[in-house]
């Protein structure tokens, strides 16, 4: 498996900007997690879903922020507009309850820079 | 509501030497699974090691070892023989088995290694 795959890696943008984050989980997983890391804040959970529905987004900032899973095998983190402050590394996350292992795979996640 | 305190925020070690990371964590549930994740200066967010609180015996991973204390809601992570590549950001995490399935996360202990 190549496990989760996120794209883009970085990206640069201005203030203003729409930026949109892709997440491709593992086949099978059905859960995946969207992670937000800043030196500040650390690692902070945005959003999750389950079988493609979202559970929790309680920990989306604000309106600016969205996130959809269409189907099993992708997702996407809107940020719209964007803020320099939005600044940070976006993690996607996937895992599969019914395994019993319950191992969180990560993502290399993607590098924003809002200007 | 649980919670994952990781109380040092940076350590270092000598190259070949044993270092132990500390975690504690506050539940109220008897069955969970605890983890230890590294992020390198890559970024990239690996598992190192897995507990599940059912299991008295403590995991262990190669160089990695985990001292997993339940009544004192302890765990903590002991490296062994320690490597330059070991330098990293190491996150615990917690997950409840049976309530929300949401990762808890601590604020990470930054370990160097020292040559």
């Amino acid at each position: 498996d190549a496990g989760v795959i996120q794209s883009p890696r970085h990206e640069v943008t201005e203030m203003g900007q729409e930026v949109t984050l892709r997440c491709k989980p593992i086949s099978g997983h059905d859960y995946l997690f969207w992670y937000r890391q800043t030196m500040m804040r650390g690692l902070e959970l945005l959003i999750y879903f389950n079988n493609n529905v979202p559970i929790d987004d309680s920990g989306m900032p604000e309106d600016r922020f969205s996130a959809k899973m269409p189907n099993a095998s992708f997702s996407t983190l809107k940020i719209q507009p964007s803020e320099p402050r939005d600044s940070a590394v976006y993690f996607c996350a996937s895992s599969w309850r019914g395994s019993g292992a319950n191992v969180l795979t990560f993502g290399a996640g993607s590098r924003l820079t809002v200007l | 509501a649980q919670t994952v305190t990781q109380s040092q925020p940076e350590m270092s070690v000598q190259e070949a030497e044993t270092v132990t990371l500390s975690c504690t964590y506050d539940t109220s549930e008897s069955n969970y699974y605890l983890f230890w994740y590294k992020q390198p200066p890559s970024r990239q967010m690996i598992l190192v090691i897995r507990q599940e609180a059912y299991k008295q015996q403590n995991a262990t991973e190669n160089r990695f070892s985990v001292n997993f204390q339940k009544a004192a809601k302890s765990f903590s992570l002991k490296i062994s023989d320690s490597q330059l590549g070991d330098t990293a950001m190491y996150f615990c995490a917690f997950l409840s088995s049976s309530g929300t399935y949401k990762y808890i996360f601590g604020t990470g202990t930054r370990l160097k290694v020292l040559a």
